[in-house]
């Protein structure tokens, strides 16, 4: 069975610095992808990037970018340039076996001036 | 584009009070949908997913049901709230692939007294 790590619960980072959350997943799947969400305080879900395992290049969305380590099984979201507005949850997601998504427990993130 | 609608945002409700959420998404035909649940600070989890009309698939026994009566309507429905009911609940839509995300409402803020 599928399952998502997120070892961090909570990160800091100032204002206009790069910050990495971590995320480990555990797939028997010779297939798959990750997903990373991001959660602000009003609750909605946004996605923000996903890279298949497949995928030649490490995924990229503006500031975003995923460090994926095939090896290590780990996807990790960096952020670049971080901004107030990043301040919320973050989640990262693998499909299961029949497609349903598997969320970690989240990371939140803090950013200060 | 595809949108997904959620109603309503906030809702209060007492002990054994029936329930209905309801989600719509327009700009697509044939999604896969997703009732989810979140309690406070902690990560979603699954309840219903529906991948065509009248097909519902309940991921967790509970004191909720959920229907897809039209191609791109969803309601979660509840007979009697239970204080447990709590929570917030997160609308979600996807074109069914591995590789294509699922995509949130806003949410509805659920408070049981």
């Amino acid at each position: 069975a599928q399952k998502i790590t997120q070892t961090q619960p909570g990160m800091f980072v100032q204002e206009k610095e790069a910050v990495t959350l971590d995320c480990t997943y555990d797939t028997s799947d010779p297939s798959y992808g990750l997903f990373w969400y991001k959660q602000p305080s009003s609750g909605e879900m946004i996605f923000l990037i996903y890279q298949g395992s497949y995928d030649q290049q490490n995924a990229t969305e503006g500031r975003y970018s995923l460090n994926f380590q095939k090896a290590r099984k780990s996807a990790n979201l960096v952020i670049s340039a971080s901004q107030l507005g990043d301040s919320a949850m973050y989640f990262c997601a693998i499909p299961d076996n029949t497609d349903k998504l598997i969320f970690g427990t989240g990371t939140r993130l803090q950013v200060f001036p | 584009s595809q949108t997904i609608h959620q109603w309503p945002a906030t809702l209060v409700q007492p002990v054994g009070s029936p329930l209905s959420l309801e989600c719509t998404v327009e700009g697509t035909s044939n999604p896969n949908l997703y009732w989810y649940r979140q309690a406070a600070g902690r990560g979603l989890q699954l309840l219903f997913y529906s991948v065509g009309i009248g097909q519902i698939s309940s991921e967790v026994p509970q004191n909720l049901s959920a229907s897809r009566p039209q191609d791109r309507q969803f309601i979660l429905s509840s007979k009697k709230l239970l204080l447990s009911d709590s929570g917030f609940y997160l609308c979600a839509w996807s074109g069914g692939l591995r590789a294509q995300p699922q995509h949130f409402g806003d949410g509805t803020r659920l408070s049981i007294l």
